[in-house]
């Protein structure tokens, strides 16, 4: 089955500076992947998403990047502000039904 | 797009007493429906999914139990509580999007005393 993870549980970055969190998964036929964001005491958000046929997508100062050879899935932030503190997670699907796995998730602090 | 509502927000509750939370779904028909919980500073646990009314899936032997009474209405459900069940619980839907994508709602902070 599928697994998710991200390689720092935390991650501090200067206001305006990009932020880049970083995320693995395990199973090489995974063909979507999902990146959400969650404020403290809120539910997920979802932020952006990508398919396996694609290497990068963007969105309103976000990028995600895909690096299906490692198995590997980045989210970059440009110019991180304050309301961008919250912890991000990955996911994929990996479960019956089209469940998604989850990633533990980073947190993002960003320092004014 | 998707809107989910969960209430209640926050609840306390003494070891021993029942529990409902309810979740509702509005913008989508037929979603697949999910019930999380998130203990501090950890990841997403699926309790539950449901793909449809009267069909629940449990994903880990608990405590809890989950109904869908209706095809946008999602309820977890205990008989009696234990401390262990302190959580935030997130129900989550996946609709009509054509992708595997789970939106959530705003979620429900349980402390049980």
């Amino acid at each position: 089955g599928e697994s998710v993870g991200l390689h720092l549980p935390t991650l501090s970055v200067q206001e305006g500076d990009n932020s880049i969190i970083n995320c693995a998964y395990s199973n090489s036929a995974s063909d979507y992947f999902i990146w959400y964001k969650q404020e403290s005491g809120k539910g997920p958000q979802f932020i952006i998403d990508i398919r396996s046929n694609m290497d990068k997508r963007q969105g309103q100062r976000v990028t995600v990047l895909l690096n299906k050879t490692v198995k590997h899935l980045s989210l970059q932030i440009a110019a991180t502000q304050p309301g961008d503190s919250a912890v991000y997670f990955c996911a994929a699907p990996g479960g019956s039904q089209g469940n998604l796995i989850f990633g533990k998730g980073t947190k993002l602090s960003v320092k004014p | 797009s998707q809107t989910i509502h969960q209430w209640p927000a926050t609840l306390v509750q003494p070891v021993g007493s029942p529990l409902s939370l309810e979740c509702t779904v509005e913008g989508t028909s037929n979603p697949n429906l999910y019930w999380y919980r998130q203990a501090a500073g950890r990841g997403l646990q699926l309790l539950f999914y449901s793909v449809g009314i009267g069909q629940i899936s449990s994903e880990v032997p608990q405590n809890l139990s989950a109904s869908r009474p209706q095809d946008r209405q999602f309820i977890l459900s205990s008989k009696k509580l234990l401390l262990s069940d302190s959580g935030f619980y997130l129900c989550a839907s996946r609709g009509d999007t054509g992708t595997d994508t789970q939106y959530f709602g705003p979620g429900t902070r349980l402390t049980v005393l």
